[in-house]
């Protein structure tokens, strides 16, 4: 399968720890997005990159979280402290970068449970 | 990014076209229509999008009026597998501003 795909697709965490997510993006795109979705809501956008750059974040980005794309293939979602807040899908989705019509392309997210 | 307004739910006959109607008024000129489902618990598929004339692929078709200000999506033989939640969306920034989509139940 070569479509996005992210990691763990579970996690279970007790408030106040930290998690971290992967994501790896279809081969050669060079955008990465992640997105956050609570029960019965659409997704919300988080941040971006253009390869390695984090070019855009979301005032929903507290602090507490932060993404990294280090070589602009993978990239991680950490949140540090979690709160029974943070409970919710966080999805990845990734772009070739065209310009015009660029298609994004999600993974099957990775539902986070903070007890 | 302009907004949309779409039917909270609907309901389609299995084997029947399910017609999804999208409202977006305000779009711009270079702003693009995108289709999404969702269906339960799993991450957002793409289906189709367009900018002016009307598209077809493998799983639906796109119907934009000639002033854009509103869409269709259609899949044309629903089964029980297109029950989900579709979102409509108009864009031509980086990110997508999902709404609430339509919740299309395809009853046997």
């Amino acid at each position: 399968d070569t479509g996005v795909s992210q990691d763990p697709r579970h996690k279970i965490t007790k408030r106040g720890q930290n998690v971290t997510f992967r994501c790896d993006p279809i081969s050669e795109h060079n955008r990465l997005y992640w997105y956050r979705q609570t029960l019965g809501q659409g997704p919300e956008f988080l941040t971006y990159f253009q390869n390695e750059a984090q070019l855009e974040k979301s005032r929903l980005l507290s602090d507490r979280f932060s993404a990294e794309r280090p070589k602009g293939s993978f990239s991680t979602l950490e949140i540090q402290r979690t709160e029974q807040g943070d409970s919710a899908m966080y999805l990845c989705a990734s772009s070739p970068g065209a310009v015009g019509a660029d298609t994004q392309y999600f993974g099957p997210g990775t539902r986070l449970t903070v007890l | 990014d302009a907004k949309t307004t779409q039917p909270p739910s609907m309901d389609c006959a299995e084997g029947r076209a399910a017609n999804l109607p999208c409202n977006h008024s305000t779009i711009s000129g270079n702003e693009y229509v995108y289709w999404y489902r969702q269906i339960h618990s799993q991450g957002p598929q793409y289906i189709i999008h367009g900018l002016k004339n009307n598209e077809t692929n493998e799983m639906a078709s796109l119907i934009i009026t000639e002033d854009r200000k509103s869409s269709t999506l259609i899949l044309p033989h629903a089964t029980l597998r297109d029950t989900a939640v579709y979102y409509c969306i108009v864009r031509v920034n980086r990110d997508m501003r999902f709404g609430a989509g339509t919740r299309l139940t395809v009853k046997p």
